[in-house]
């Protein structure tokens, strides 16, 4: 079946500019997951939304980050005036029921982004 | 001091070797414990679950989970040139933490035919 999907692969931007990562959950999941990805840092909590309920915004690194997710499916991470500091992987997930913590989380393969 | 120290490695052994792979952790109310697999270009996959403290074992893997020492592992016996791989330790806790998954750093690993 479908798995979890991102887009674009890649993305390259110049300092400043505004970029808008987009995820596409498993279709029924009701829990979606973003992580950042940085070389030598492992994978680090964004932020996670759950069904219609307020999202989990507590790893957003600035004001410069922000998520929404629309119908309670497709997720969308824009980060406004990027640094080049924000150069990472973008990672999205999504679990059946974020409710439960044993929940499985499973990952897309990522969005690579660099900003110049 | 971060939440869950893991080696980074690089980690280099010959097919067939015995594959041990370890991360601590510092917060006590950690109560899941995962091991994902992740190959290049790739997101992470889940390898292993172990709740709480204890053994599982799964084919060729086997997750170890000590929590009076706060201390996980995985061994990988007979490894293959396919385990080749980073392997990233998650852990998270019980109640509102339960969503947020902590990852360590990764060990990248190469097995070598």
């Amino acid at each position: 079946g479908a798995g979890v999907s991102q887009s674009p692969s890649n993305k390259v931007t110049e300092k400043g500019k505004d970029v808008e990562l987009r995820c596409d959950p498993i279709s029924g999941h009701t829990a979606l997951y973003w992580y950042r990805q940085s070389l030598g840092q492992g994978l680090e909590f964004l932020i996670y939304f759950q069904g219609n309920s307020a999202p989990d915004k507590s790893g957003l690194p600035s004001d410069r980050f922000s998520a929404e997710r629309t119908g309670g499916s497709v997720s969308t991470l824009t980060i406004q005036r990027t640094q080049q500091e924000d150069s990472a992987v973008y990672l999205c997930a999504s679990s059946l029921d974020g409710l439960r913590g044993r929940e499985t989380q499973y990952f897309g393969p990522g969005t690579r982004l660099l900003v110049l | 001091q971060k939440e869950v120290e893991q080696d980074p490695g690089p980690l280099s052994v010959p097919e067939g070797a015995i594959v041990s792979l370890n991360c601590t952790y510092s917060n006590s109310a950690f109560q899941y414990f995962m091991w994902y697999r992740q190959y290049s270009r790739k997101g992470p996959e889940l390898l292993m679950y172990t709740y709480s403290s204890g053994n599982k074992e799964d084919g060729r893997f086997t997750a170890q989970v000590d929590k009076s020492s706060k201390y996980i592992s995985l061994f990988i016996r007979d490894s293959q040139p396919s385990d080749s791989a980073t392997y990233l330790c998650a852990m998270s806790a019980d109640g509102q933490g339960a969503q947020k998954l902590v990852f360590g750093q990764g060990t990248r690993l190469t097995i070598n035919p």
